[in-house]
This record gives structure tokens, sequence and C-alpha cells, in this order.
């Protein structure tokens, strides 16, 4: 596809099971970004993946949070033991290099994580 | 400690006029500054940047303005459109970051 696709758009689940949300970066696009946002908050940045260099995880809120990419592709954000704090829209970008300069992130549409 | 602000959450303008967003940011090493739109059910979407280098962008019915001795800019919508009602984040970052500071948002509606 033309965009970033995130998968699923919509997730409930109960208090306490893990849940795995995925992001399909535009084709080239070597950085990608998790970021979060939850009820009237602004945008929060959780993880940074850069081609394959280290990835800044400094946004991840705590050790249940945890996500992986795999080369320039597919990243999966899993969220073990959820807490009904972490219901937020779970937002996905990628770009061709980093933030700064005329790059510009380009964001999926999200999921939408409820935690019963 | 949020470091962009958006302190109006809403804004109404009238089809026609200008609608004026405003964003302040405490990090002085914030070194470009952009604007996203958002409508509902997607994601933001690229608007508008400014460098530090310059106080103003002007793209079409958009323009950006930068203030760095008072850390603030604003996005100035002229003429406001029904099609341009979103929510409006102000992001900044500095260069070599990682990430994208974003504020709150404000919720823009154009009144036809």
């Amino acid at each position: 596809g033309a965009g970033v696709s995130q998968s699923p758009s919509n997730k409930v689940t109960e208090k306490g099971k893990d849940v795995e949300l995925r992001c399909d970066p535009i084709s080239g696009h070597t950085a990608l970004y998790w970021y979060r946002q939850r009820l009237g908050q602004g945008l929060e940045f959780l993880i940074y993946f850069q081609g394959n260099s280290a990835p800044d995880k400094s946004g991840l809120p705590s050790d249940r949070f945890s996500a992986e990419r795999t080369g320039e592709s597919v990243s999966t954000l899993t969220i073990q033991r959820t807490q009904q704090e972490d219901s937020a829209v779970y937002l996905c970008a990628s770009s061709t290099n980093g933030p700064t300069g005329n790059e510009k992130l380009f964001f999926g549409s999200g999921t939408q994580l409820s935690v019963l | 400690d949020q470091q962009v602000k958006q302190n109006s959450p809403s804004l109404s303008v009238q089809e026609g006029r200008i609608s004026i967003l405003n964003c302040d940011y405490t990090n002085s090493m914030f070194d470009y500054f952009l604007w996203y739109k958002k409508y509902p059910a997607e994601g933001p979407t690229f608007l508008i940047s400014i460098s530090s280098i310059k106080d103003k962008n002007e793209d079409g019915r958009f323009t950006v303005f930068l203030n760095k001795s008072a850390k603030h800019l604003s996005l100035h919508i002229v003429p406001s459109q029904p099609g341009d009602s979103a929510v409006y984040f102000c992001a900044a970052c500095w260069t070599g970051a990682n990430n994208l500071f974003f504020g709150t948002g404000t919720r823009l509606t154009v009144i036809p």
C-alpha cells in the first residue's frame, strides 16, 4: 500500500492480557516510530527505529512495553499484562530518515486499544 | 513535563475568516517546528514546518510564524474553509533528535 498500515484498527482486551500491535511502514522508509495518544493528551513518544541501529527505547513507559522491527519493514509493539491506563490510540509513523530537516513523518490511522 | 504546549483546546471560526492557532515551547534546544492536522479516525498528516533560522514560512493559505525570543509559534489559516475543521498539533524537535515532541492539540471548527 501507499501509506503506513496498522492493525488491528481496534482492540478490546481484558486487564492482564497481552496484546500485539502491528505496523507496516511505507516501503523504503528507514525510520519508524511508535507514539501513543491518551484521551485529551498529546502524542507521546514511545520508541524509534532507524535502519539497523539500536532502537531508541527512551519513551517506553514500563518494562511491560516492548517493540521489535524486522530490518526496515514490519514492526510490532507488544504490551504485556495490560492495565487500564494503557488504553489509548497507538500510532505508528515512518519517514525516509529522521524527524528533522525536511523529513516528514507519515502516520498510520492508529490502533485504538481499550483495556477493560 | 510538557515541552510543547497548546493552551487552547478548541477554536471556532467563521468560514472565510482567519484562524490563528498558538503554540508555546519551553526547550530552547528546539530548532525545527511543525504543524500536523488530524481528522477523526485518521493519523496526523504533515501540514507545514519552519526552521529556527526563519521567522515565517508560507504555503498557500497556511502561514507559520516563529518568535524565538518568546518561544512561541502560531499557525494562520486564511481564508478558513469548512474542510480545515480538524485537530491541529504543534510539534518540535532539535537537529539529531530521534522524535518529535507534540502538543496536546487544538480542535478547529470552521463554521459555514
